[in-house]
């Protein structure tokens, strides 16, 4: 069955700081991977995703993300975090079938100043 | 730009009412999708659609039915709201996958509803 864990609940880093966000998912397939932010009551936006081709992946805000396949990661990061990154950020995988798609439990970021 | 709008983005009800949240977008997807969001468990899919009248079952269907009566218009239904079904629901619609392929989800801004 597929699944996806973001094994951490709660972030903090301080601004100007490196982050990183890890993802893990099950799937049986070639996986295409995604991940989201949400702001506070807002709803999810596209950071970037991963189809195929190279496994560095650039997005929006200066994000990347590096699929891995032996270790079935996915992992977000950015080199330099904004206090504006504060938000919740949410992996998942699609599959083909209907195009549905299988959440991580998310990763709420904290920015210290 | 994809939009994807839903019909309140607050709402407060009485336990037993029947809840109607509609959710509409504008890039002609054939799949839409209605999820809820609760702390620390993250998207649940209730239900999705991938064409006008047709619908699925998603992970959390209990409680919850839908309507696909036009391509553009999504609709949520709790047939009678319970203290439990008091969530954040998000509509997304993505345009169709093709065979060994997926495509991105566009999400509307949400609804919190509240069931006293």
């Amino acid at each position: 069955a597929q699944s996806v864990t973001q094994p951490d609940i709660h972030i903090t880093v301080s601004e100007g700081a490196s982050l990183e966000l890890r993802c893990n998912y099950s799937y049986g397939a070639t996986p295409y991977l995604f991940w989201y932010v949400q702001s506070p009551g807002q709803g999810l936006q596209l950071l970037l995703k991963y189809f195929s081709g190279d496994t560095l992946v650039q997005g929006i805000k200066g994000f990347e993300a590096e699929f891995k396949r032996s270790q079935s990661s996915f992992n977000l990061r950015k080199p330099s975090v904004h206090w504006s990154d504060a938000a919740e950020y949410f992996c998942a995988v699609g599959v083909y079938n209907f195009n549905k798609f299988y959440f991580g439990s998310g990763t709420k970021l904290n920015v210290k100043p | 730009d994809v939009k994807v709008t839903q019909s309140s983005r607050y709402l407060v009800k009485r336990t037993g009412e029947k809840v109607f949240l509609e959710c509409v977008q504008d890039m002609d997807h054939e799949n839409m999708f209605w999820y809820r969001q609760d702390p620390g468990l993250g998207l649940r899919l209730i239900y999705f659609s991938y064409d006008v009248k047709m619908k699925e079952k998603g992970d959390i269907p209990e409680g919850y039915s839908v309507s696909r009566e036009k391509k553009e218009r999504f609709s949520l239904i709790l047939e009678s709201a319970s203290t439990n079904q008091t969530s954040m629901y998000l509509c997304a619609s993505s345009p169709p996958a093709g065979v060994g392929v997926t495509d991105t989800q566009y999400f509307g801004p949400g609804t919190r509803l509240t069931v006293l």
